[in-house]
Parts: structure tokens; sequence; C-alpha cells
């Protein structure tokens, strides 16, 4: 069975560094194809797809929040983590992460299977 | 401003048909896969349909997918009360080299 839970601050500051955390079971980030993403959902608003990071240690990031993430993976604890600099109120969010089963990128672009299955989400909030 | 584009919302009477669009271009929907997820109230959403067409296993066949061009459907026939939720689909953009999704459909089962 694959699963996948969120960790991390439940506040924080605007300006601070968030650090997140996806500890996951049941598949191996060593195996070709597989990869976890981060996605956030605002309060009533739609999911934001955040970044990725596949089995051979590359990464992809949204264009609009490049500068301020960085996704890493710790293969033998089974863990993937997301850091997000300079925060601020408008990323008080939810934020999930999920297993993509299948991934897979060419020179002229990636194919991506599905997000299956999802953590349960950990949620955000960014206020002094 | 989601890269893809869906209705804010669709209904429909128990038993009958809905489908959920999904508008895009050729940086993504058109050169790449989609897939569709349920996010009922409360909870982290689900997969539905990977690969334009493919229902994960556990997923009743009252759900189907498709894609033509730059554009992609979500199909629900026997609609029940326990499908109200959030649907939304999502794909790769070539351009952008990023994950994207649709802004989100609401179905109300009336």
């Amino acid at each position: 069975q694959v699963t996948l839970r969120e960790s991390g601050p439940a506040l924080v500051k605007p300006t601070q560094t968030l650090t997140l955390t996806c500890a996951f079971s049941g598949f191996s980030l060593s195996t070709s194809g597989m990869c976890v993403s981060w996605i956030r959902q605002a309060p009533g608003k739609a999911l934001e797809w955040l970044a990725l990071i596949d089995w051979d240690d590359d990464t992809y990031y949204s264009t609009s929040l490049k500068t301020r993430l960085t996704i890493s993976k710790d293969t033998s604890k089974n863990q993937v983590v997301l850091t997000m600099t300079n925060v601020d109120p408008v990323d008080t969010a939810t934020y999930y992460c999920a297993r993509i089963f299948k991934f897979f990128c060419s020179s002229d672009s990636c194919y991506v299977a599905g997000f299956d299955p999802w953590g349960q989400g950990i949620r955000v909030t960014v206020s002094s | 401003q989601s890269v893809l584009t869906q209705p804010p919302s669709v209904s429909a009477a128990p038993g009958q048909k809905v489908t959920i669009s999904c508008s895009g271009s050729s940086s993504n929907i058109g050169n790449n896969y989609v897939s569709w997820y349920q996010q009922l109230p409360g909870t982290a959403p689900k997969l539905l349909i990977y690969d334009n067409n493919h229902r994960p296993s556990g997923i009743p066949d009252r759900f189907s997918g498709s894609k033509s061009g730059t554009s992609a459907t979500l199909g629900i026939t026997g609609l029940q009360t326990g499908d109200e939720a959030d649907y939304y689909c999502a794909t790769w953009d070539t351009s952008l080299s990023a994950g994207v999704f649709g802004g989100g459909t609401k179905l109300t089962v009336l």
C-alpha cells in the first residue's frame, strides 16, 4: 500500500523559510519512472502545482515560484523535502505531496501519468 | 489565472450525465496526457482518470475521459449525490516545463 504524509509547521511568520517533509512508504524513489510532487491549495482556491523530483534527482519547479522553492529527496529515509523561502501571507494554503507513478522526459517534453496517491495535506498559515 | 480553463460549476440531477471540459493549448493538452481528480469536501484530491482515458483500479466506469486537440473532457454518468465535489484536470506544459492544473469545476447534483 502506497502512503504519503506531509509534516511541518502549521504557522510561519512572513519572510521566514518554510520547510515541509513528505514521508512515504510502499514505493522507492530510486525506481525508474517514479517521482514525488508538491501541490498546494489556498483556502477556497484551485490546486496549484509547485515542484517535482524524480528518481534520477532531476527537479522541476513552478515558473512563478522557482526562485523561492527547493525540492530534495533522501531515498534512504523515503522522504522528500520542500523548502520555500521568504514566505508571505499569500502562501497560506494546504500543501500536499503526491506520487507520480510514471514520469519520463525526452528532449521535447515530459510524460506524467498522474498524481496518485496524495497525502492528507498539511495546512500552513503565514502570519505574524 | 489557471493555464487550463474549466467551467466554474456544472449541475445535473441524480441519475443523469454530466461533462466537464478542460481547455488548454498545444504546449499542454495538445501534446501531453491529461489526468482528472475528484476532491470531496475537506479531503485530498483523488485520481479518477490518467493518460486521457484510463481509470485506476477501483474507479467505477461511470467516470470516463477523452481528449481531442487542445481540450479534454471528463464524463460522469448515473450521477449520485456522493459525486458532489470539485473536479480538476491536470497535465504537463512543455513550454513551462512544469505541471499545470485547471481552475476546478464544482459539481452539484440537484
